[in-house]
């Protein structure tokens, strides 16, 4: 089983602020990386796919990048919805995800 | 439009079974793989069982043996069908269309 391991697992931040999220692979995924977002209570929303392709709908201030093991998701400004639960899921062998980043106000 | 929605959720002793529904809309649900995640109170998220378009399901290890993931192309449905629970099967189960939609979520609780 491929295991993912997210960091940091809190990041307390202010609206308008970068954030920085981390995701690493036991072994290599090349570019079979998502990410999503969830909210108490609410299913997740995919955000990326393939490691920096956003989903549908999806605003240009979510970006991500990465191959192999290492990946990084990146919210360049941050807004007041985006204070949210994020995991990143592999898909190159089944499917797993890690343990989430929680985003939280500062 | 897609939609999902999960039913059968709720409450069971251990050992007991149940059975989840997931009826679609917006689309076949043979045309397309589907899956079942997990998430239990607090938690993270688990894959759970998958069923391509071939209609063959696939399971996590965890739930292997106990868990049966079927489909009715003509109710436009799928089903996981659960037995032999555990206290550890306690979670909201989501089923999603190609991890672009998602239903609701439906709670299922094992516990005496």
């Amino acid at each position: 089983e491929i295991v993912l391991t997210q960091s940091p697992a809190t990041l307390s931040l202010s609206p308008g602020e970068r954030a920085t999220l981390s995701c690493r692979a036991s072994q290599s995924v090349s570019s079979s990386l998502a990410w999503y977002q969830q909210k108490p209570g609410l299913a997740p929303r995919l955000l990326i796919y393939d490691a920096s392709k956003r989903a549908p709908g999806i605003p240009a201030r979510f970006s991500g990048s990465g191959s192999g093991t290492d990946f990084t998701l990146t919210i360049s400004s941050l807004e007041p919805e985006d204070f949210a639960v994020y995991y990143c899921q592999q898909r190159s062998n089944w499917w797993t995800f890690g343990r989430g980043t929680k985003v939280e106000i500062k | 439009e897609v939609q999902l929605v999960e039913t059968g959720g709720g409450l069971i002793q251990p050992g007991g079974s149940l059975r989840l529904s997931c009826a679609a809309s917006g689309f076949t649900v043979s045309s397309t793989y589907m899956s079942w995640v997990r998430q239990a109170p607090g938690r993270g998220l688990e894959w759970v069982s998958v069923i391509f378009s071939g209609g063959r399901p696939y399971y996590a290890d965890s739930v292997k043996g106990r868990f049966t993931l079927s489909r009715d192309n003509t109710n436009n449905t799928m089903y996981l069908q659960m037995n032999s629970l555990r206290v550890e099967d306690t979670a909201v189960y989501y089923c999603t269309k190609d991890w672009v939609s998602w239903g609701q979520g439906a709670l299922v609780t094992v516990s005496s």
